[in-house]
């Protein structure tokens, strides 16, 4: 599986737009960019997905570079509930999702 | 709406104890099951998948085994726990081929 590279923590604060970045310069043609985020003592929640384009949908964007060598993972107004464990993780479909150690997003009020 | 029901929510159990975990999904038909584990401070890990009745992969060998025996049921057991099957575990079900939907866990010490 190709691999993803996350910083381990990012801080930011209440009410400001959060930019989470994920390198995968080994990615394949087939190979979707997947977000999961996990609030403490939760199972992990599905955020977004995207393959070419940019996507949005009502809980984040995913911004996808034109080489698709890196993504970010954009919360445009983060609140104390954006306080978790975010997952970038690639796959093409198959069953089996990889988590990495992700980040730690902290968010100050 | 789907949901995905997990229990018990937190279990401690002896080592060399029976276990069993149930899952269940209402709202959809015929999904993709799994089961995830993660140990403390570490990230998840796939045990198994089913993709239907009685179809079982697993994708690491351990002292845990699985079993699918309804639709929408998906039971993760094991006959004699080990200290190291402390952990998170985690059910999940996919909706489609990039969205998986994960329960609220079971959390298990082996004492």
């Amino acid at each position: 599986d190709a691999k993803t590279t996350q910083p381990n923590s990012m801080e930011s604060n209440e009410e400001e737009p959060v930019h989470l970045p994920c390198n995968h310069s080994t990615i394949s043609g087939t190979d979707y960019i997947h977000w999961y985020r996990q609030l403490p003592s939760q199972g992990p929640e599905y955020v977004i997905h995207g393959l070419t384009s940019n996507v949005n949908n009502r809980m984040a964007s995913l911004a996808i570079a034109e080489d698709r060598k890196s993504s970010t993972l954009i919360l445009h107004r983060a609140t104390l509930r954006d306080a978790a464990v975010y997952y970038c993780i690639l796959n093409f479909g198959n069953e089996k999702l990889t988590f990495g150690t992700g980040t730690r997003l902290t968010i100050i009020p | 709406s789907q949901t995905i029901h997990q229990w018990p929510a937190t279990l401690v159990q002896p080592v060399g104890s029976p276990l069993s975990l149930e899952c269940t999904v209402e709202g959809t038909s015929n999904p993709n099951l799994y089961w995830y584990r993660q140990a403390a401070g570490r990230g998840l890990q796939l045990l198994f998948y089913s993709v239907g009745i009685g179809q079982i992969s697993s994708e690491v060998p351990q002292n845990l085994s699985a079993s699918r025996p309804q639709d929408r049921q998906f039971i993760l057991s094991s006959k004699k726990l080990l200290l190291s099957d402390s952990g998170f575990y985690l059910c999940a079900w996919r909706s489609h081929p990039h969205e998986q939907y994960f329960g609220p866990g079971t959390r298990l010490t082996v004492t």
